[in-house]
């Protein structure tokens, strides 16, 4: 079973600049996750997908950040314009749904940006 | 809002040495509980889970954690190191309400490196 896909693994940009980057998650996975992981800290959540619709959004910046994934697969994150502070790995993550029952989370390498 | 505390930011031991690693969430209703690894250079992997049952959980490669709801505690063992156990380790907390879905708030995580 081939895993959670995401590209580019590293981008460097200068601050103002936009970026985005692609997921595709674990095929047959409804449910997409995104999230934020800066250097030192534990990953945390910015936008939480079920099939295209978002779930939870309550922690991502949406001054400048935004996410679709309008056929409910793959998934596109960006930045416009991106901050010094953004600087941090992006990671996607997919589970399968079960109404009622949680589902472990298959994590993807993750996107190693850095804004300069 | 829950929050999960990783003691130790950094482990250092040598083969065989055991490992305890400590996590504390700070939520009052029932969780489900999460342990992940992320080796150098790979993923973030799932070590092993806690949803009900025996508070005594057993996970990959000779990890297991225990559950002691009094003191809201989620907290890593094992017996005997080895060097391919270096890593980074994260503890996650899922509150089980319906309302929180599959999110995952994770801890700051532990680096542990294991002296051959």
């Amino acid at each position: 079973e081939a895993g959670v896909a995401q590209s580019p693994r590293y981008k460097i940009i200068e601050k103002r600049q936009s970026v985005a980057f692609w997921c595709n998650p674990i095929s047959g996975h409804a449910t997409l996750y995104w999230y934020q992981q800066i250097l030192g800290q534990g990953p945390k959540l910015l936008i939480q997908f079920q099939n295209n619709g978002v779930v939870d959004d309550s922690q991502l910046p949406k001054d400048r950040f935004s996410a679709e994934r309008l056929k409910g697969v793959d998934s596109t994150l960006k930045i416009q314009p991106a901050k010094l502070e953004d600087s941090a790995v992006y990671l996607c993550a997919s589970s399968s749904f079960n109404q009622g029952a949680l589902q472990t989370q298959y994590f993807g390498p993750g996107t190693r940006l850095l804004v300069l | 809002a829950q929050s999960v505390s990783q003691h130790n930011h950094h482990v250092i031991l040598s083969e065989a040495a055991s490992l305890e690693l400590g996590c504390n969430y700070s939520y009052g209703g029932t969780v489900n509980l999460f342990w992940y690894v992320q080796y150098p250079g790979q993923h973030l992997q799932l070590l092993l889970k806690y949803f009900s049952g025996d508070p005594l959980v057993k996970g990959i490669k000779g990890f297991e954690a225990e559950f002691i709801k009094s003191k809201f505690s989620f907290n890593l063992r094992k017996p005997s190191v080895q060097w391919s156990d270096t890593a980074e380790y994260f503890c996650a907390v899922n509150p089980r309400f319906k309302a929180a879905g599959n999110k995952l708030t994770f801890g700051g995580g532990t680096r542990v490196l294991v002296k051959p």
